[in-house]
């Protein structure tokens, strides 16, 4: 079965400072990974997602993700937050394109002035 | 920007009563889904659907009912609604043949008196 733990449920990074949200999976085969942002009262928006290829894997608004096998990672990081950046931000894995998506439980981000 | 809507935003009912809630795209999508999402918690998928006249259970379950008799439309409905249903309901949609990247809905909050 496929699972994902994001550590933290809640990170705090002041304006301009390195935003990282820590996801690691767990999978049978290899998967395909996804970072999506809430923001308040909104749906879900794709970031970025992983398939196959390059495993440094750039998204919408400055984030990105590096897609690490060893440490079955896929950590979300961007070098300067800002404020717009306050949000609810979900990792999630499937096994294919064919399969159904695990959510995590979501980390949220708050940024401070 | 995706074209998937949700109604209502923010429901307030009474224990017994029956509701549903609406949820249609615009994108021609074959694939809809319907999420359950408490707060700070991970998204639970608990009905899909592949196209018309297709609707499966999800992982988490639950008392609530779909139906897909348009590719467009993909309603909820609760026979007799109960305080233990309170929580935030999202749906999404995806390509058949790209369904991992889901574009979801606004939400409708649900409380139940």
């Amino acid at each position: 079965a496929q699972s994902v733990t994001q550590l933290g449920s809640h990170v705090s990074v002041s304006e301009g400072a390195l935003v990282l949200l820590r996801c690691n999976y767990s999978s049978s085969v290899p998967p395909y990974l996804f970072w999506y942002v809430q923001y308040p009262n909104q749906g879900l928006q794709l970031l970025l997602k992983y398939t196959t290829g390059a495993t440094l894997v750039k998204g919408i608004n400055g984030f990105e993700a590096e897609f690490k096998k060893s440490e079955t990672s896929f950590h979300l990081t961007k070098p300067s937050a800002h404020m717009s950046d306050a949000a609810e931000y979900f990792c999630a894995v499937s096994k294919s394109s064919a399969s159904k998506i695990i959510f995590g439980s979501g980390t949220r981000l708050s940024i401070r002035p | 920007e995706a074209d998937i809507y949700q109604t209502p935003r923010y429901l307030v009912i009474g224990t017994g009563k029956k509701i549903t809630l609406e949820c249609s795209q615009t994108m021609g999508h074959d694939k809809m889904y319907w999420y359950q999402q408490d707060p700070g918690m991970e998204l639970h998928l608990i009905h899909y659907s592949y196209g018309v006249n297709s609707t499966e259970k999800g992982d988490l379950s639950s008392e609530s009912t779909v139906s897909r008799i348009r590719t467009e439309h993909f309603p909820l409905t609760l026979e007799s609604a109960r305080p233990s249903h309170t929580s935030q309901y999202l749906c999404a949609s995806s390509l058949h043949r790209d369904q991992e990247t889901q574009y979801f809905g606004p939400g409708t909050r649900l409380l139940v008196l």
